[in-house]
């Protein structure tokens, strides 16, 4: 069984869409986490969720909005999308905030045309 | 402010040990990572560092010095399916936020 699990793994889309990245992890972690790798590969945070409730909301563009059902479901929805969000999203998740290893999904190739 | 220097790309010979360098500068240490991202993969989790030091894993070792804001990643035996990114990362105490590095580049030749 795949831990942590996001779909779809690759999605191209048009400028001005909206799209929505699933995560799903069975671990029984209490904290799930969304990245952006760009192309110069750096890894940023864009949010996290402690046991269902927002912890880290970093300076990213409010359409970026991550909805999470249940604690092991993280799902990240993107209104409007611009060019500049095309990158490789990585949900992630971890014991806890203070957890060694977080577990990261197969990653989402995003291409906005 | 916060910050992760490593170097781009390195290269090394099958067999052959390397050590990657991370420098970082935090307000409020509370950890140090590396992982591992093979092109095209998610990054998998190697090591922790919190206290200064040495960890062996195996084939990897990581080193801590809080005081330098230093950090290694030492390789040894090298494989050729070690050629893959390495990334260090340091964990804020003021709210658990991972800063990540860039990335290194590791190339394995035969």
């Amino acid at each position: 069984d795949t831990a942590v699990s996001q779909t779809p793994k690759y999605l191209v889309t048009q400028m001005g869409n909206d799209k929505s990245i699933k995560c799903e992890q069975n671990l029984g972690h209490d904290t799930m986490y969304w990245y952006k790798q760009d192309s110069k590969k750096f890894l940023k945070i864009m949010f996290s969720y402690n046991n269902k409730e927002l912890i880290i909301n970093e300076t990213v563009p409010n359409r970026f909005s991550p909805k999470s059902p249940d604690k092991a479901h993280l799902n990240l929805h993107i209104n409007s999308l611009e060019l500049g969000d095309s990158a490789v999203y990585f949900c992630a998740s971890s014991q806890d905030l203070g957890g060694t290893e977080a577990f990261f999904g197969q990653g989402t190739r995003l291409t906005v045309v | 402010g916060q910050n992760i220097d490593q170097p781009t790309e390195m290269t090394a010979t099958e067999g052959a040990i390397v050590q990657i360098n991370c420098t970082y500068q935090t307000s409020g240490f509370n950890g140090l990572f590396w992982y591992q991202q093979h092109a095209g993969e998610a990054p998998t989790f190697l090591s922790y560092n919190v206290l200064d030091g040495l960890e062996e894993k195996g084939r990897f070792s990581s080193f801590l010095s809080r005081s330098k804001g230093y950090s290694y990643l030492l390789l040894k035996e090298l494989q050729m399916k070690d050629s893959a990114s390495y990334l260090c990362a340091v964990r804020d105490w003021s709210n658990y936020q991972l800063i990540w590095g860039a990335g290194t580049k590791l190339i394995i030749k035969p």
